[in-house]
């Protein structure tokens, strides 16, 4: 599974875009990049995946240049409840985002101010 | 609604009683794991299943034992706990990743206690 490497922690305001970096320098032909949210005392949840170019879904966008040795989650509009650690996770095969392996790093600590 | 369930939430033990923490998913997923949390270590996995009767070790598997008779269940066991199992405990499950990515639906966790 390649490593990741993300900011532990991050500042933002309400109503700013908030993007996330995460490298992967080690990324194999076969993996996908794919993004967590976790709350304190709850499990992670699923916010976005993608394998090239730019996916976006209704709470967010994920970018992954040409070489996809990098990844960006870009948050539009943040709010207060936005605040909680991110997780970048890169796998392929059985492991692409599922159930079998997850490895999480530190992740993103993603505080919002008012 | 889809969903991971845990139960108990929250557990307080003494050491060497047995527990064991259930987990049941309606999603009808064939994978399912778990993973404990703790500060400075992140989530790390103790065992997962593919499927039905089929289960294998994880990342931290010592002290732990699962089951999984059924495609929607995945008990954790502790057969006899310790100080160091203390710890929050999530369940996970997804269906394969067939042609693709997939995603994860965890549990809302067991905040596990030993003393």
């Amino acid at each position: 599974l390649a490593k990741t490497t993300q900011p532990i922690s991050m500042d933002s305001y309400e109503g700013q875009e908030v993007n996330i970096t995460c490298s992967h320098n080690n990324i194999a032909t076969n993996d996908y990049i794919t993004w967590y949210q976790q709350f304190p005392s709850q499990g992670p949840r699923f916010i976005i995946q993608g394998y090239k170019t730019k996916v976006t879904n209704e709470v967010a966008s994920l970018f992954i240049p040409a070489d996809r040795k990098s990844s960006t989650l870009s948050l539009p509009r943040v709010s207060l409840s936005d605040t909680a650690v991110y997780y970048c996770l890169v796998g392929g095969g059985i492991s692409s985002g599922s159930a079998r392996q997850l490895t999480f790093g530190s992740g993103t600590q993603l505080t919002v101010l008012p | 609604e889809a969903q991971v369930t845990q139960n108990p939430r929250y557990l307080i033990t003494v050491t060497g009683k047995k527990l064991t923490v259930t987990c049941s998913q309606n999603m009808n997923h064939e994978y399912m794991s778990w993973y404990r949390q703790d500060p400075g270590l992140g989530l790390r996995q103790i065992y997962y299943s593919m499927n039905v009767e089929v289960t294998d070790k994880g990342d931290v598997p010592e002290g732990y034992k699962v089951s999984r008779k059924e495609k929607r269940n995945f008990p954790l066991i502790l057969e006899s706990p310790s100080p160091n199992q203390t710890s929050l405990y999530f369940c996970a499950s997804s269906r394969p990743p067939t042609g693709g990515g997939t995603e994860a639906f965890f549990g809302q966790g067991t905040r596990l206690t030993v003393v």
